[in-house]
């Protein structure tokens, strides 16, 4: 398995335009997450996903950020109306189910947004 | 809330030294997974040590070891014989049993290894 990948690895956009994210899992993962992670700081916990239902997300995903997960594999997040706070470095993560299942990073995809 | 300290932002330590990265944690939950990563200047979150609340004894990967103390809700992280590749930002984070099975981070120590 190649690990969890992440495309793009980076994206320049301008204020208030859409972004989109994607994220492959390793593939026996049925656990997902996305995380934020800004300077100095970090990874903030964003959404999970178990298979392709998102069981929990954290208050800093504002309306403006949605996730999927369709058929339990690959994901995407989406920031619509992107402001300049978003910036970030946005994680993707996945594992097995247990307390001490190894989570493992993608590279992460760096936002800008000017 | 769960929630995870880590109080120093930044440590020195020179090669073939050893150091100890300290990390409290706040729950009241019994039963916790404490994880140690590696963020080199690259960016990829690298994991390095695993240890269970309920884990007798600390664990030990190579170089890293976890000094953990339940009773004070510490999971400090020590590596042995620094190399200068050990430099890096290092998180501690917590995973609870139950419904909430993200990790949660602490701000992270960056270390730098001196030749």
């Amino acid at each position: 398995d190649t690990g969890v990948s992440q495309n793009p690895r980076h994206k320049i956009t301008k204020r208030g335009q859409n972004v989109t994210f994607r994220c492959d899992p390793i593939s026996e993962h049925n656990r997902l997450y996305w995380y934020r992670q800004t300077l100095g700081q970090g990874p903030e916990f964003l959404t999970y996903f178990q298979n392709e239902a998102q069981l929990e997300k954290s208050r800093l995903l504002s309306d403006r950020f949605s996730a999927e997960r369709p058929k339990g594999s690959f994901s995407t997040l989406e920031i619509q109306r992107t402001e300049q706070g978003d910036s970030a470095m946005y994680l993707c993560a996945s594992s097995q189910e247990g307390l001490a299942a190894l989570t493992d990073f993608g590279p992460g995809t760096r936002l800008t947004v000017t | 809330a769960q929630k995870i300290t880590q109080t120093q932002p930044g440590m020195f330590v020179q090669e073939k030294e050893a150091v100890t990265l300290d990390c409290t944690y706040d729950t009241s939950d019994p039963s916790y997974g404490l994880f140690w990563y590696k963020q080199p200047s690259s960016g990829e979150m690298i994991f390095l040590i695993y240890q269970g609340s309920y884990d007798q004894q600390n664990a030990t990967e190579g170089r890293y070891s976890l000094n953990f103390q339940k009773a004070r809700k510490s999971a400090n992280l020590v590596i042995s014989a620094s190399q200068l590749g050990d430099s890096a930002m290092y998180f501690c984070a917590m995973r609870k049993s139950g419904s909430a099975r993200q990790l949660t981070f602490g701000s992270g120590t960056q270390l730098t290894v001196l030749p």
